[in-house]
């Protein structure tokens, strides 16, 4: 079936350290993104991008970082320039041009300890 | 800009009543408007979306919303409500007539809580 992976589901982190989340969709959308998510605050966007080798900064993107090397692929690194990681993040996609809605993944759950 | 807001944190409703859930966006040209549905620990869910046409629009498990331009609203319906409702609801916008069109505003989310 399509649909969009993330990995891990629960990951735990030393402070200083950097670590990556690794998104993956077959549904051959040319769209990916990443999404933060905190209680109360909605969803907020850290990047996204529109085609192969190129991304954007989202509104939170600040010690973060992408990648886009692959159409199904879009790893979210988080580095220890972000002052307070622990967070649910969501990856989503969908087709570039008109009202496209997004699809999600299930999300990773990151905590620093 | 584009901003969206969900006025209500929390909504209580008793099972088998009618629910609404609450949302009101700003987009300085046409909107394309999105609810979603997250459950526990899980991604975001698809339930229905307003492109143009008619302002009524049936989605998922019996869901509805209904576009009013006057009130810049597109408040979430069901008739009759069930327990396995309960979750968190999202509205989302996007102005199709910006340069900001390629990113979704969430709202901060409504808290459904149906009960037995």
């Amino acid at each position: 079936d399509g649909g969009i992976t993330q990995s891990p589901k629960y990951l735990f982190r030393k402070e200083g350290q950097n670590v990556t989340l690794s998104c993956e969709q077959n549904l051959n959308h040319d769209a990916m993104y990443w999404y933060r998510q905190d209680p109360g605050q909605g969803l907020r966007l850290i990047y996204y991008s529109q085609i192969v080798n190129d991304f954007q900064k989202g509104d939170i993107a600040e010690g973060y970082s992408v990648s886009r090397e692959k159409k199904e692929s879009f790893p979210l690194t988080v580095t220890s320039a972000q002052k307070n990681p622990t967070a649910f993040y969501l990856c989503a996609s969908r087709l570039a041009g008109g009202p496209g809605e997004l699809f999600f993944g299930e999300g990773s759950r990151l905590t620093v300890l | 800009a584009q901003s969206v807001a969900q006025p209500e944190d929390q909504v209580n409703v008793a099972e088998g009543n009618p629910l609404t859930v609450k949302c009101t966006y700003s987009v300085s040209g046409n909107p394309y408007l999105f609810w979603y549905v997250q459950y526990p620990n899980r991604g975001l869910q698809f339930l229905l979306k307003y492109i143009t046409g008619d302002n009524l629009v049936k989605g998922s498990y019996g869901f509805e919303a209904e576009f009013n331009k006057s009130q810049t609203s597109f408040h979430l319906k069901k008739p009759s409500a069930l327990v396995s409702d309960s979750a968190l609801y999202f509205c989302a916008v996007r102005d199709i007539s910006s340069g900001s069109a390629r990113q979704l505003t969430f709202g901060s989310g409504t808290q459904l809580t149906v009960l037995p």
